[in-house]
């Protein structure tokens, strides 16, 4: 069956602009997760969402950087006035629930963001 | 808050060498453990698992790993590395009480040679 997704697969923009950043997850998968991967901090835990609302937030880096999920699906990262600093790969992660940690969570391709 | 800690951060070995990447997390409750791998040009996928029962945890390829609560460890083990065993390693935990987000080690990466 179909992975999990993620779209725009490269995006490059310049300082200043808004980038959004989409994530499909496996179908049926209630749970979804944000994480940033990058050279100097690792793989970082961004936001996880259950269903369409979001439990925990505590991972995002700034009020730049916000996230929805909508018809307990798709969900769309989305940063605001980006800079440097921000360049990274976003990685989206799907389970199938959130009620036992221990889930399997799946990874998508990421979104490699280059902020010029 | 809590951590999670790989100690290596490049191993290099020859093919048919054994293999022990090492991971340690700080104390926070019951914990669910995870090895994922990421080969060249590909996206994370798991390794093995432990959430309860016994401690040794078989995983795909060959992989293995061992909990022991008293260390706070989750070490990675493989008795015969093989060229493609080529990857970065990651160490993830999930604590019970912070939901099902994962801190990640911050990897290892294995060089297996020829």
């Amino acid at each position: 069956g179909a992975g999990v997704s993620q779209s725009p697969s490269n995006k490059v923009t310049e300082k200043g602009k808004d980038v959004e950043l989409r994530c499909d997850p496996i179908s049926g998968h209630t749970a979804l997760y944000w994480y940033r991967q990058s050279l100097g901090q690792g793989l970082e835990f961004l936001i996880y969402f259950q269903g369409n609302s979001a439990p925990d937030k505590s991972g995002l880096p700034s009020d730049r950087f916000s996230a929805e999920r909508t018809g307990g699906s798709v969900s769309t990262l989305t940063i605001q006035r980006t800079q440097q600093e921000d360049s990274a790969v976003y990685l989206c992660a799907s389970s199938l629930t959130l009620l036992a940690g221990a889930d399997t969570q799946y990874f998508g391709p990421g979104t490699r963001l280059t902020v010029l | 808050a809590q951590s999670v800690s790989q100690h290596n951060h490049h191993v290099i070995l020859s093919e048919a060498a054994s293999l022990e990447l090492g991971c340690n997390y700080s104390y926070g409750g019951t914990v669910n453990l995870f090895w994922y791998v990421q080969y060249p040009g590909q996206h994370l996928q798991l390794l093995l698992k432990y959430f309860s029962g016994d401690p040794l945890v078989k995983g795909i390829k060959g992989f293995e790993a061992e909990f022991i609560k008293s260390k706070f460890s989750f070490n990675l083990r493989k008795p015969s590395v093989q060229w493609s065993d080529t990857a970065e390693y990651f160490c993830a935990v999930n604590w019970d009480n912070q939901g099902g987000k994962l801190i990640f080690g911050q990897g290892t990466e294995l060089s297996v040679k020829p």
